[in-house]
Formats: C-alpha cells, structure tokens, sequence
C-alpha cells in the first residue's frame, strides 16, 4: 500500500533558525496537504499543493510540491517558540480514492 | 468554520466493556468522515472510512466487528469499541471534510480526539 515517509523524525532548533521537513510518498499522489499537530492536540491543517512544482508561502512557511508530485516540503524561516508541534504531511493518492495517508511526521523543537 | 466535535474527550473503561466515541460536523455537511488512531509519539493510522448512508471501508488489519462504524447522518459518525481490551487504549481522532463539488481535494478537519484507557 501507498506509504509516506518524513525526515527528519525530529528536530531540535534554536529560535531564529531555518528549518525543513522533507515527504516522500511510494506513489504519485493528487493533492499534499501539511497539518501541524500541537503537543496534547489535534491536527490543524496549514495549506494544501495540487499541481506539480507548486510553491505557497504562508508568511514564514513555505510550501513545495515536488514535479513528480511524489515528494514535498516545507520550510520555516526564523523558527520561533509558537512553531513547536509536530508537521505531518497527508497525500491524496492518485486515482481518486479519497483516501488520505498521513506522512510519519517530524516534530520540531525550538529551543529559545 | 468547519467544526468537527468529538466526544468524549477520554474515557476510562474496564476491560470487557463497550464504548461508543461520537463526531459530528457542527456547521457543515460532512460526505466522508474518517477514524485516526493515533499511538503516542507517532503519526495518525487510518482505520477506516466512513460514508453516509453505506457501510465503512475498513484498512487491512482492522477488525470491523471491534470497532463498529456508523455514519448515520451527514453530521454524525460513531465509533465503537466493542468489548475493549487494554491493548485499545490508544487516542482516537475523527475528521471529516466539506462536502464539496470536488470533494477529494478538501482539507480534514479534525476533532480533539478522544483519549481511551482500558484497564
């Protein structure tokens, strides 16, 4: 079955550091969405990528999707104390099965 | 927007017992709605999907007659757990999405979950 791999696992960063997490899916998907996941929350979503190449930025996040649409990534500038949570990926398969797989997250610390 | 309420928030249950976990969309209609298990420190397994009106799509491995799926209405879907074992203790997420023209590019939207101890 489709599988979506994330690195790094975790992350430690001093605030005011750039940093990356990286999504590798087995298949071609239709559509990546990024979701943060707070400690003790839930999944919140950020933004969603559907064509190949896209880039979306959201004030300091910017968000990439690979030409193959199999890969993507997301990077914060100048991490700050409010960025610490978890980031999951979540790719729609290709096809049209509406069934979204969640990526193995990368969780993010920043240390002030 | 898009408000998706799940409750209970947790639930303590001993083994042997049932327990009914409850999402519903509270401003919008919800086609699918989809059941998380989330184990700590690690990412959200689907377990399955679930559609108004028709029977859930469980994930391999799943067992469907434990963990009894309805989607009664286009707000509201249940999980059950049925006769829970400790090895169920885990968190439970439902999310569910906009029922939209091209539905399959909506984003989830989450509910708080639901934190289940077994004992």
């Amino acid at each position: 079955g489709q599988q979506v791999m994330q690195i790094p696992q975790y992350q430690h960063v001093q605030e005011g550091e750039d940093f990356t997490t990286y999504c590798n899916s087995s298949t071609t998907l239709s559509n990546i969405q990024w979701y943060k996941q707070r400690p003790g929350g839930h999944p919140v979503f950020l933004i969603q990528l559907v064509k190949s190449g896209e880039v979306k930025k959201q004030k300091r996040l910017t968000f990439q999707f690979g030409e193959a649409k199999k890969n993507s990534s997301l990077h914060i500038t100048a991490t700050q104390t409010t960025d610490v949570g978890t980031y999951f990926c979540a790719g729609l398969a290709s096809g049209g099965y509406q069934k979204v797989t969640f990526g193995t997250g990368t969780k993010l610390q920043v240390i002030p | 927007g898009a408000v998706v309420s799940q409750h209970p928030s947790w639930v303590i249950c001993k083994s042997g017992t049932s327990v009914k976990i409850e999402c519903r969309s509270l401003d919008f209609q919800a086609t699918t709605m989809f059941w998380y298990r989330q184990f700590p420190k690690q990412s959200l397994m689907l377990m399955a999907t679930s559609n108004e009106g028709s029977k859930a799509t469980y994930e391999q491995g799943v067992e469907k007659d434990k963990f009894l799926i309805n989607h009664a209405s286009l707000t509201l879907s249940t999980l059950t757990v049925t006769s829970a074992h400790p090895e169920d203790s885990s968190f439970y997420i439902c999310s569910a999405r906009v029922r939209t023209g091209s539905s399959y590019n909506s984003p989830l939207h989450f509910g708080n979950g639901t934190r289940l101890t077994v004992t």
